[in-house]
């Protein structure tokens, strides 16, 4: 079956401008994770939906980033008023439940914020 | 602070000549650990799962191992495609998300 997708793949962004993240994940899965990576380190943990309720947002590293997930599937990062400092490559998993599923993760989105 | 960490941070290896990647971790209540293939341009590939000590599982020419302290990736005389990053990362105690290690960087010479 088809794997969790992302749109766009590549991103460029002027300095201030918003930007929005597509995610989809694996048909039946009920959870779904943002991560974000840095060139050359591991993924670092963003936000976590179960279904459509975001049930932690602790690794957002400010508040102009923001996700929905509004019927439990698709789900959009947002982030506003983008800096040089986030650029990035946003990876999106998901998982068939919480806790001890593996999550698996799709091709990312690469964001440069000149 | 839960931490992961990964070493070494690169490995160059000829073609049939096997090795082992080390994760160690300093978190309380470990869930579970995961080893996860990433190759450039591309997002991480799930490998493994391993939930307590002394658990191992294989695929391929890859076995990851489990300990209290540590997991190791063993890759037994590697190909030219095993070439990638490794990352390893954990699930603690009351939470969804996981931990990552900052990845080795494996490369295989024909």
């Amino acid at each position: 079956g088809a794997g969790v997708s992302q749109s766009p793949r590549y991103k460029v962004a002027k300095r201030g401008q918003d930007v929005a993240l597509r995610c989809d994940p694996i048909s039946g899965h009920v959870s779904l994770f943002w991560y974000q990576q840095a060139l050359g380190q591991g993924p670092e943990f963003l936000t976590y939906f179960q279904n459509e309720a975001q049930l932690d947002k602790s690794g957002l590293p400010s508040d102009r980033f923001f996700a929905e997930r509004p019927e439990g599937s698709v789900s959009t990062l947002k982030i506003q008023r983008t800096q040089q400092e986030d650029s990035a490559v946003y990876l999106c998993a998901s998982s068939w439940t919480s806790g001890r599923s593996e999550q698996y993760f799709g091709p990312g989105t690469r964001l440069t914020v000149t | 602070e839960d931490q992961v960490t990964q070493s070494p941070e690169a490995l160059r290896l000829q073609e049939g000549e096997s090795s082992s990647l080390n994760c160690s971790y300093t978190v309380s209540g470990l869930r579970g650990l995961f080893w996860y293939r990433q190759d450039p341009g591309k997002g991480p590939e799930f490998l493994f799962t391993l939930y307590s000590a002394g658990e191992e599982k294989e695929k391929e020419r890859l076995k990851a191992t489990l300990t209290k302290k540590e997991s190791f990736l063993h890759i037994t005389a590697p190909k030219p495609e095993d070439s990638a990053t490794y990352l390893c990362a954990g699930i603690i105690q009351g939470a969804q998300k996981l931990v990552f290690g900052q990845g080795t960087r494996l490369t295989i010479n024909p």
